[in-house]
C-alpha cells in the first residue's frame, strides 16, 4: 500500500513570496490533516478534512494560510505572502475514517520550507 | 499554552538496557494517548496508543502506561535496540464530532551499542 505522498521535499524561498505544497493521501482516506512543525517542537494541526469539508482550521493563519482538497483527494496548501517565521516542515497526515474510532493518522515524508 | 508535555529533549541508553520516556498532560478531556516515532526526514510513523480507561498497553518491546491521576503516561522499550534511536513524540487525542491529535515537543532517543 502506497503511503502519504508530498512534494516537493524541500522549498527555499524569500520573504513576501509564495509557496505552494502538495499532498496525495492514503487511497480511501477520508481524513487529510495538515501540520506546521517547527524545529524544536512538535507537530502542531493547521487545518484538517473530512473529505472535501473542512472540520477543523482554528489555527490556521488565515491572512497568509490557505488550503483545499478538491474532489476529496489531494490537497494543496498555500502561504501568501510567506514571512520567516514559517520556516518549518509542514507534515501531510491522512487517517480511514472520522467517525469517532481510533483512526491512525498516517504521515508524509514532509516539506521543509526556509524563509529568508 | 503547551496541553502536552515532553520535558526530556534527549535520553542516551545503551543497548540491551531499558528506555523510559515520559509525557504529561493538562487536558482532562484527552481520551487517547499516541507515541509516535520520527526518522530523520521521514514523517512521524505511529508505535502505541493506549485509552484513557487503560492503565497499560503492551506490544512487544513497547510497553506504555498511563496514570490518568498524576496526568502521566510513559513509554518503556525493553531492551532497546541501536534502531529504536530516533524522535519520539507523544500525542493526546480529543474527540469533538472528530478527533484532534496535540503533540508533544518530543524526545530524542539515542541507544548505544
Amino acid at each position: 500500500e502506497a503511503g502519504v505522498a508530498q512534494s516537493p521535499r524541500y522549498k527555499i524561498i524569500e520573504k513576501r513570496q509564495s509557496v505552494a505544497f502538495w499532498c496525495n493521501p492514503i487511497s480511501g482516506h477520508a481524513t487529510l490533516y495538515w501540520y506546521q512543525q517547527i524545529l524544536g517542537q512538535g507537530p502542531k494541526l493547521l487545518i484538517q478534512f473530512q473529505n472535501n469539508g473542512v472540520v477543523d482550521d482554528s489555527q490556521l493563519p488565515k491572512d497568509r494560510f490557505s488550503a483545499e482538497r478538491l474532489k476529496g483527494v489531494d490537497s494543496t496548501l498555500k502561504i501568501q505572502p510567506a514571512k520567516l517565521e514559517d520556516s518549518a516542515v509542514y507534515l501531510c497526515a491522512s487517517s480511514l475514517d472520522n467517525g469517532g474510532g481510533t483512526e491512525t493518522q498516517y504521515f508524509g515524508p514532509g516539506t521543509r520550507l526556509l524563509v529568508l | 499554552d503547551q496541553q502536552v508535555k515532553q520535558n526530556s529533549p534527549s535520553l542516551s541508553v545503551q543497548e540491551g538496557r531499558i528506555s523510559i520516556l515520559n509525557c504529561d498532560y493538562t487536558n482532562s478531556m484527552f481520551d487517547y494517548f499516541l507515541w509516535y516515532k520520527k526518522y530523520p526526514a521521514e514523517g512521524p510513523t505511529f508505535l502505541i496508543s493506549i485509552s484513557s480507561i487503560k492503565d497499560k498497553n503492551e506490544d512487544g518491546r513497547f510497553t506504555v502506561f498511563l496514570n490518568k491521576s498524576a496526568k502521566h503516561l510513559s513509554l518503556h522499550i525493553v531492551p532497546s535496540q541501536p534502531g529504536d534511536s530516533a524522535v519520539y513524540f507523544c500525542a493526546a487525542r480529543t474527540y469533538t464530532g472528530f478527533q484532534k491529535l496535540v503533540f508533544g515537543t518530543g524526545t530524542r532517543l539515542l541507544v548505544s551499542p
